[in-house]
């Protein structure tokens, strides 16, 4: 089983729709959750992190269920500039583990 | 936010060659580097862990004596990947964490090795 499992999607959306992305990780002992954006051929870069609470950033949500091992991000009002793939990341200790990531496609 | 720098971004090597990257932080001191490969399609998997000053540790599977990383000082760690062949193409990414306790890595732009 892999550590953090995504849906690989393509999720292919229109412009405006709000679209959400799921994650799950398997060990319980994980610290810190958070979502990169990468774009094809480049770095990723860190979109937020996630807390059990839940946090907001613009159009972006995340949630964290620690009792689920799970994570979600929501995107709302999507727009050309949000096709991207996005990755969920966990840590354990000082090393951070990346799911395979879900492609998200935006169309006018 | 924090700048890290890799070079080169692009190499295409034959068979046999070594291959030498680079990883610097450009605004700030790099106690921690961290060096990542992704194959297409796949998620980032972690390399080696890297502290300035000592020996980088090496997750499991991946070969210390083929990926040598050197982390001389606390801007520059770099990666060489010693008789290079075509199953080493890949992404290599590097990231870089400040002050020890800190959560957050800056990532480099990577750098894409083809190996004819």
């Amino acid at each position: 089983r892999k550590e953090v499992e995504q849906d690989p999607g393509p999720f292919n959306v229109p412009e405006g729709a709000t679209v959400a992305f799921n994650c799950t990780y398997s060990n319980s002992a994980s610290q810190s959750f958070f979502w990169y954006r990468q774009d094809c051929r480049k770095e990723p870069k860190l979109l937020m992190s996630v807390y059990s609470s839940g946090n907001e950033d613009g159009r972006f949500t995340a949630q964290l269920n620690r009792a689920s091992q799970y994570i979600s991000l929501l995107i709302r009002d999507s727009k050309l500039s949000d096709s991207a793939t996005y990755l969920c990341v966990v840590t354990y200790g000082n090393k951070l583990v990346f799911g395979a990531g879900t492609i998200l496609r935006v169309k006018s | 936010g924090a700048v890290v720098s890799q070079h080169p971004s692009w190499v295409i090597c034959k068979s046999g060659t070594s291959v030498k990257i680079e990883c610097r932080s450009l605004d700030f001191q790099a106690t921690t580097m961290f060096w990542y490969r992704q194959f297409p399609k796949q998620s980032l998997m972690l390399m080696a862990t890297s502290n300035e000053g000592s020996k980088a540790t090496y997750e499991q599977g991946v070969e210390k004596d083929k990926f040598l990383i050197n982390h001389a000082s606390l801007t520059l760690s770099t990666l060489t990947v010693t008789s290079a062949h075509p199953e080493d193409s890949s992404f290599y990414i590097c990231s870089a964490r400040g002050l020890v306790g800190q959560e957050t890595q800056y990532f480099g732009p990577g750098t894409r090795l083809l190996v004819l």
